[in-house]
């Protein structure tokens, strides 16, 4: 199937500091990448939707001014953790998705942040 | 009441036992996911489904459409095996509604 890179892996940075991550589609061109945010035992849960060169749509109860989303291509989304606070500690998710509706997506590794 | 339940929760077995994991939803879907969660996190998509029956390997993943019902099958289970499977189905918006997971263990 297709590839996507998530990175980093992991990353631990101190409470205040800002953190971005990066999705890349290495195969095929990504027209919607979502992210995801997953705390211990819980369910993967949806943050934001991003289409190439749109704004994103967040979830209800996610703020945009922490979580900046960025798609400027059609092979890379970046989601800029801002201020971070330990609460933000948690594993965040990409997945990419080319064309639209029935379109399989594709995931990334995943990155486990950590606020200290 | 959860729009995706899965069970069982949690699933203990030996190697080599055949094992299922249900899944059964309540909205209308245009497909279903199952993925396999690591211990390091990572997820790999294993099938999408929309109707009947797909098989990868020692996996098998079937999907009933009129029950709303969907199971996962391994064959000739392996410790490596041993992961968090999760069912996602896609809804009318084309955005997933994730279950909950199903934490797998195999014991050689």
């Amino acid at each position: 199937g297709a590839v996507v890179s998530q990175h980093p892996s992991w990353v631990i940075c101190k409470s205040g500091t800002s953190v971005k991550i990066e999705c890349r589609s290495l195969d095929f061109q990504a027209t919607t990448m979502f992210w995801y945010r997953q705390f211990p035992k819980q369910s993967l849960m949806l943050m934001a939707t991003s289409n190439e060169g749109s704004k994103a749509t967040y979830e209800q109860g996610v703020e945009k001014d922490k979580f900046l989303i960025n798609h400027a291509s059609l092979t890379l989304s970046t989601l800029t953790v801002t201020s971070a606070h330990p609460e933000d500690s948690s594993f965040y998710i990409c997945s990419a998705r080319a064309g639209t509706g029935d379109t399989e997506a594709f995931f990334g590794q995943g990155t486990r942040l950590t606020v200290v | 009441k959860n729009e995706v339940e899965q069970s069982p929760q949690n699933l203990t077995a030996q190697e080599g036992e055949f094992i299922t994991i249900n899944c059964s939803y309540s909205v209308g879907i245009s497909a279903l996911h199952w993925l396999q969660q690591h211990p390091g996190g990572g997820i790999v998509s294993l099938f999408m489904l929309s109707s009947g029956k797909k098989k990868h390997g020692r996996l098998i993943a079937t999907i009933n459409i009129q029950e709303k019902h969907s199971s996962l099958h391994i064959t000739a289970s392996h410790p490596r095996d041993s992961a968090v499977y999760i069912c996602a189905v896609k809804g009318s918006n084309y955005q997933l509604i994730w279950g909950a997971g199903t934490k797998l263990i195999i014991k050689p």
